[in-house]
């Protein structure tokens, strides 16, 4: 299965700063997806990135508060804008990798906004 | 729209004891996957199985086994013979084609605390 370097596992951030989260996979993907894990709560997607289109954004969640690129076919960022404590969650990043390995997730990055 | 369900919200068992993980689901569509994957108190999200819906068989692998029953929409998961390292939360997981883009739902998750 492809292994995926997410970075950076953990931060502490200033309210109203803004986070980049990189996700890196060691082999070609097509679709790549963010999510979020509030504390105590189940995963929720956040977008779907496909390499040279637009991300495409779950209700609840706008492109100005978390801007995606996805350059390639083995890379993409999530940028937490303007943040508030409210966006304390664990963000993990996943490739879609059809056969018996299912969809495999980062590791994932840890964020606390003070 | 598609659903998964986990009613058991925390369950705390004795090493060594058999404990059972339930997932109930919804969906509209006929070809759809399920999935259980393990979150150990790190965060990281490792994946257990993958299910799709004409597959019935159950499956065992080591310790782990799953029941997929398509008339009760469950696809339940047991350990055999707990141990303190299978402490974490479980999620299940759900995706179909009708979602377009594959994406998962997951249920709110099980929080399994084995005690030695």
């Amino acid at each position: 299965s492809a292994v995926i370097s997410q970075k950076p596992s953990r931060d502490i951030c200033q309210r109203g700063t803004s986070l980049t989260i990189q996700c890196q996979v060691d082999s070609q993907v097509t679709m790549m997806f963010w999510y979020r894990q509030q504390p105590g709560q189940s995963l929720t997607l956040i977008a779907t990135a496909n390499q040279g289109s637009e991300a495409t954004y779950e209700s609840g969640f706008v492109i100005d508060k978390f801007p995606i690129s996805r350059p390639n076919l083995t890379f993409s960022t999530l940028t937490v804008s303007n943040m508030s404590p409210e966006d304390s969650s664990i963000y993990l990043c996943s490739v879609d990798e059809t056969g018996a390995y299912g969809y495999t997730f980062g590791s994932g990055t840890r964020l606390t906004v003070v | 729209a598609q659903k998964v369900t986990q009613a058991q919200t925390e369950i705390s068992v004795v090493e060594k004891e058999d404990v059972t993980l339930d997932c109930v689901y919804e969906t509209r569509d006929t070809t759809y996957y399920l999935f259980w994957y393990k979150q150990p108190p790190s965060g990281e999200l490792v994946f257990l199985i993958r299910r799709n819906s004409f597959d019935e068989q159950n499956e065992i692998s080591g310790r782990y086994s799953w029941n997929f029953q398509k008339s009760t929409s469950s696809f339940n998961f047991t350990i055999t013979a707990s141990q303190v390292v299978d402490s974490a939360v479980y999620f299940c997981a759900l995706t179909d084609s009708g979602a377009g883009s594959y994406q998962l739902t997951f249920g709110k998750g099980t929080k399994l605390s084995v005690i030695p």
